[in-house]
């Protein structure tokens, strides 16, 4: 079975500076990562995921993952961030299956809040 | 192009009550997957849906829950005689493959 943690459940952050949201998963197998932000009121919106290749991927908004195999981590990082950036951020992993079931199994969210 | 899109965005009902929930996912997309986004439980998978073939049904909490997905297109997702514990965002996403695309989510409030 998967799992995945987010240590942080809230993270404050000045704008303009950097900020790294952590998680950490879990499986026996090969996966498929993923992080989506979620604006209040709304749903999941997809930043990045890593499916294979490089382990460094890039995403909307200005936000990057680097895929850690063996610190089965996917640490989400912005160079500066902005007001707009201010949302709970979901971290997520599935396990391939061609044509199967890859549901997705998130961790609890990181709500980012920029301080102005 | 057009994303997933859900209704209502909002439904308020009493305990006991059956409701329906909607989910149109994105045209050409095979896979279709049901979430409930709770406060306790966080985000957690409820059924899962490929083309025409049976769908997974093992995330859904109680047999008051059902889903169909009728033309391999649209699904319905019923909760039958809702409890309070029931309230939640139920949140539908669909997928080509490898990566789901989520709606905006049905608020459900049960009084």
């Amino acid at each position: 079975a998967q799992s995945v943690t987010q240590l942080d459940s809230q993270v404050p952050v000045f704008e303009e500076a950097p900020v790294e949201l952590r998680c950490n998963y879990s499986s026996s197998v090969s996966v498929y990562l993923f992080w989506y932000v979620q604006y209040p009121n709304q749903g999941l919106q997809l930043l990045l995921k890593y499916l294979s290749g490089s382990t460094l991927v890039k995403g909307i908004n200005g936000f990057e993952a680097e895929f850690n195999k063996s610190q089965t981590s996917f640490h989400l990082r912005k160079p500066s961030v902005h007001i707009s950036d201010t949302a709970e951020y979901f971290c997520a992993v599935s396990e391939p299956a061609y044509f199967g079931n890859e549901k997705l199994t998130f961790g609890t969210g990181t709500r980012l809040t920029i301080i102005p | 192009g057009a994303g997933v899109s859900q209704s209502p965005s909002n439904k308020v009902t009493e305990k006991g009550k059956d409701v329906e929930l909607r989910c149109d996912p994105i045209s050409g997309h095979t896979a279709l997957y049901w979430y409930r986004q709770s406060l306790g439980q966080g985000l957690e998978f409820l059924i899962y849906f490929q083309g025409n073939s049976a769908p997974d049904k093992s995330g859904l909490p109680s047999d008051r829950f059902s889903a169909e997905r009728t033309g391999g297109s649209v699904s319905t997702l019923t909760i039958q005689r809702t409890q309070q514990e029931d309230s939640a965002v139920y949140l539908c996403a669909s997928s080509p493959r490898e990566t789901q695309y989520f709606g905006p989510g049905t608020r459900l409030l049960v009084l």
